[in-house]
């Protein structure tokens, strides 16, 4: 384990579904992110948070919701995805704004939206 | 645009090989350089962090280095061993609070 944990780690989902993923770390870190790593391509950059505050939304559809209730917190809010948002979704944190320490990650959670 | 190239795409060697894996990106104002190692399906293990002052980090068998003027990181890796073969991904972090991720070189090191 990383100390950042991510929640489930396998996730299948309808089209009409609501689901969240969970992302949890203890390492005293206060910046956040997800990131959404689909079969070919880089990881992309989705949301930022830095002491709970959302500081960048990379372009990402109202269908992603974030929410950040505290700085060991991160949730990814689901809802009526589609088919192409399946992918493998990282959580990472950092300890300082530019990654001073450098980026720890989660072992992902892998979404299929059927 | 700060973007982040990697090349080869794909590596395969004999273990014992020593190799380099290469890591280009377009914004030398890069903050930090990361390598991370990724096995299917998995998240990401941090391998190696070089900030923007210096020039390389060793870890074990790995060694990284840094060149912001050229634009250019190595990872190097010596008497690779079938246990090395993953996903490599490097990225630039940025003051703008992102890190930029190369595509990755995906390496097979053949028993």
């Amino acid at each position: 384990e990383t100390g950042v944990t991510q929640t489930p780690r396998h996730l299948v989902m309808g089209m009409t579904n609501k689901k969240s993923l969970k992302c949890e770390q203890h390492l005293g870190h206060n910046a956040m992110y997800w990131y959404k790593q689909s079969a070919k391509k880089p990881l992309e950059l989705m949301f930022v948070y830095n002491f709970k505050e959302q500081t960048e939304n990379n372009s990402v559809p109202s269908r992603f919701s974030p929410e950040c209730p505290n700085s060991s917190h991160l949730f990814l809010h689901l809802h009526t995805l589609q088919p192409e948002d399946s992918a493998l979704y990282l959580c990472a944190s950092t300890g300082q704004q530019g990654g001073d320490y450098g980026y720890t990650f989660g072992s992902g959670t892998r979404l299929t939206v059927v | 645009k700060q973007e982040v190239t990697q090349i080869p795409a794909a590596l395969s060697v004999p273990e014992g090989e020593n190799l380099v894996l290469n890591c280009s990106f377009t914004d030398s104002a890069i903050y930090n350089l990361q390598w991370f190692r990724q096995d299917p399906g998995k998240g990401l293990t941090s391998l190696l962090l070089i900030q923007s002052s210096q020039r390389e980090q060793t870890s074990g068998r790995l060694n990284a280095s840094l060149d912001k003027s050229s634009g250019r990181s190595t990872l190097y890796i010596a008497a690779s061993q079938p246990g090395d073969s993953a996903t490599y991904l490097c990225a630039g972090s940025y003051n703008n609070n992102d890190m930029r991720f190369g595509a990755g070189t995906r390496l097979t090191v053949k028993p």
